[in-house]
């Protein structure tokens, strides 16, 4: 089973500021499956990124994603007050699927 | 628009079993994989389960092996859950997903005696 490691578990940053969050699986892992969701208290996750790179129509471009074989990386260039919240990497495999641990980002 | 609403959850004692439903509409609902995933209270997301869009194909996590049934019926654009000899560790709201890109707002099972 692939486990998922996010680091740092919480990032404490000021609006305007560039969010770098990381995502290690623990082996190589195709770009195609894997995903970033974010998450606020109260509400169900929502889609950032997929494919490791991609964005679905309606996310702002602020939010990239890169990365490759082992080592992934979420990135939200500028953070506005409404991004301050929970992220997860999720690999979708063949026949199960995984959670990072979840990064928090938090107001500073 | 796609909607998932999700029902059926509730309180059960430790032991019991729970039958979870997801109405999916917006969509053409035999086209397309379904999951359950589930998050405890305060806690991460885990995946319980997965099922192929004709029902052909299913995978479940080792935590709920044995004891959870996926099932579908694409007449009635519906995907359900199985749940059987209930744990406390099961206790968590339980969201039905279309892939990653769609969730419902899910349905909090708690199971304790």
């Amino acid at each position: 089973e692939i486990v998922l490691t996010q680091s740092p578990g919480t990032l404490s940053l000021s609006p305007g500021q560039r969010a770098t969050l990381s995502c290690r699986a623990s082996q190589s892992v195709s770009s195609s499956h894997l995903a970033w969701l974010q998450q606020k208290p109260g509400q169900s996750p929502r889609l950032l990124i997929y494919a490791a790179s991609s964005r679905p129509t309606g996310i702002p471009d602020r939010f990239s994603g890169s990365g490759s074989g082992r080592d992934f990386t979420l990135t939200i260039s500028r953070l506005e007050p409404e991004d301050f919240a929970v992220y997860y990497c999720q690999h979708y495999g063949t026949s199960s699927w995984t959670f990072g641990q979840g990064a928090k980002v938090e107001i500073k | 628009q796609v909607q998932l609403v999700e029902s059926g959850g509730g309180l059960v004692k430790p032991g019991r079993s729970l039958r979870l439903s997801c109405a999916a509409s917006g969509f053409t609902f035999s086209d397309y994989d379904m999951t359950w995933i589930r998050q405890a209270p305060g806690k991460g997301l885990e995946w319980v389960s997965y099922i192929s869009s004709s029902g052909d194909t299913i995978y479940y996590a080792d935590s709920v092996k044995g004891r959870f049934t996926i099932s579908r019926d694409n007449a009635k654009n519906s995907l359900y859950l199985q749940m059987n000899s209930l744990r406390a560790e099961d206790t968590g709201l339980y969201y039905c997903t279309r892939r990653v890109a769609y969730w419902g707002q899910g349905t909090l099972v708690i199971v304790s005696s």
